[in-house]
This record gives C-alpha cells, sequence and structure tokens, in this order.
C-alpha cells in the first residue's frame, strides 16, 4: 500500500533551525514533494526531489534517500511567517505520474 | 495569487440541493486536479484530467461528477451530498509533461452540507 509519516505538531524559536522529516512507502516512487500551507490558504510548492541527496532553495532545503523511504524539510533562519503546515506528498508512477499523495502535514509553530 | 481560481469560495447546501464548483487555471497546463481536503486529514485526491481526459478517479463516491470542458476549466457537480462530504474542495493544476509536475492551487471552496 502507500502510506506517508509525519510529525504532527512541530515548535522552534525565530531564528533557529527545524528540520521536518516524512517517511513513506509507495510501490511506484517517482518524486517526492514539499508544500507549505498556511491557514486558510492553499499549499504553495517548495521544493521536489526524485535523486538521493540535498536540494537546497533559500533558506530552504530538502534530502531524500530512496532507499530508505526517508525525506526531511530542513528551515533555516526561521521567521514567524514560517508558522505553517508543511506537506509531504509522493508521486506515484501510475496513471503517468499525476497521482500524488499526500501527508497530513506537519503544522510548524515559530515563537518569538 | 496562483493562476488558479475557485467558485464560490463558501458554499453551503442541504442534501437535496444540486451545486456546481468551478475551477479555472491561466497557467497554460493541460492537468487538472480536484482534492478534498478535511481537517486534521491528508488531502484526498478525488479525480486528475489530463488534456481533458480523466486519468485518475480515486473511489469517489457518484455524487461527485467531474467535468474537463478545455484544459483551463474544470468543474466538480455535486448531488444529494451528505454531512461528511462538507470539507475545504481544492483544485490544483500542473503540466503534463517535464520532469516534476509540480501542482499549483486555488484558494479552495469550503463546502458545509446541511
Amino acid at each position: 500500500g502507500q502510506n506517508i509519516d509525519q510529525p504532527t505538531e512541530m515548535t522552534a524559536t525565530e531564528g533557529a533551525i527545524v528540520q521536518i522529516n516524512c517517511t513513506y512507502q509507495t510501490s511506484g516512487f517517482n518524486g517526492l514533494f514539499w508544500y507549505q500551507q498556511h491557514a486558510g490558504e492553499a499549499p504553495t510548492f517548495l521544493s521536489y526531489n526524485v535523486l538521493d541527496g540535498l536540494e537546497e532553495k533559500g533558506r530552504f532545503s530538502s534530502f531524500l534517500s530512496r532507499s530508505k523511504g526517508y525525506s526531511y524539510l530542513l528551515l533555516k533562519e526561521l521567521q514567524m511567517k514560517d508558522s505553517a503546515s508543511y506537506l509531504c506528498a509522493v508521486r506515484d508512477i501510475n496513471t503517468g505520474g499525476f497521482k500524488t499523495i499526500f501527508g497530513a502535514g506537519t503544522r510548524l509553530f515559530v515563537k518569538a | 495569487e496562483t493562476g488558479v481560481t475557485q467558485t464560490p469560495r463558501h458554499l453551503v447546501m442541504g442534501m437535496t440541493n444540486k451545486k456546481s464548483l468551478k475551477c479555472e487555471q491561466h497557467l497554460g497546463h493541460n492537468a487538472m486536479y480536484w482534492y478534498k481536503q478535511s481537517a486534521k486529514k491528508p488531502l484526498e485526491l478525488m479525480f486528475v484530467y489530463s488534456l481533458e481526459e480523466r486519468v485518475e478517479n480515486n473511489s469517489v463516491p457518484s455524487r461527485f461528477s467531474p467535468e474537463c470542458p478545455n484544459s483551463s476549466h474544470l468543474f466538480l457537480h455535486l448531488h444529494t451530498l451528505q454531512p461528511e462530504d462538507s470539507a475545504l474542495y481544492l483544485c490544483a493544476s500542473s503540466h503534463s509533461q517535464g520532469s516534476s509536475y509540480e501542482q499549483y492551487f486555488g484558494p479552495g471552496t469550503r463546502l458545509t452540507v446541511t
């Protein structure tokens, strides 16, 4: 079957670094996404990993290990506006790669 | 603004009503998606259209009926819904070719079934 696990909530301090982990199980892995969703708003794309390793994009980095079914999102120099839910999602190669399975999201609270 | 619009933003309907949700994308994408988001649950993929053909129907009850008349527009027709169908319905679009297929989401329609 297909399953994605990520922590429900995390709290971190402004200016700090936080790592949000995601583990997944899928029969046809074809890429992993991270999305950010502020309360009451639509999810917005943050990063995409299909090969093992680290992808860096400004304050945000995402890591993938396909053999371990594991990814993390690293947020540096946290700002109050980073308080949001972070969704881990895995693309399935079936149906031409259109099927994306989402985790329940990790709600991040950034405190002053 | 992500280039994906949805109307209405809020909808309250009775179980015997018929209504439709509309989604429009201005990004030149040719794949469109409907998702359901309930409180504290993962986004659930409902339907996917690529080049106006349905490529994924994720065991969704027949009281939800999608329509994709062209690559820019997507509808979700609703009839005889149940209270448990109350949720945020999100539309998204993406390219259907290329490496990542990242999806761009609309703001959603908050649906309440009474």
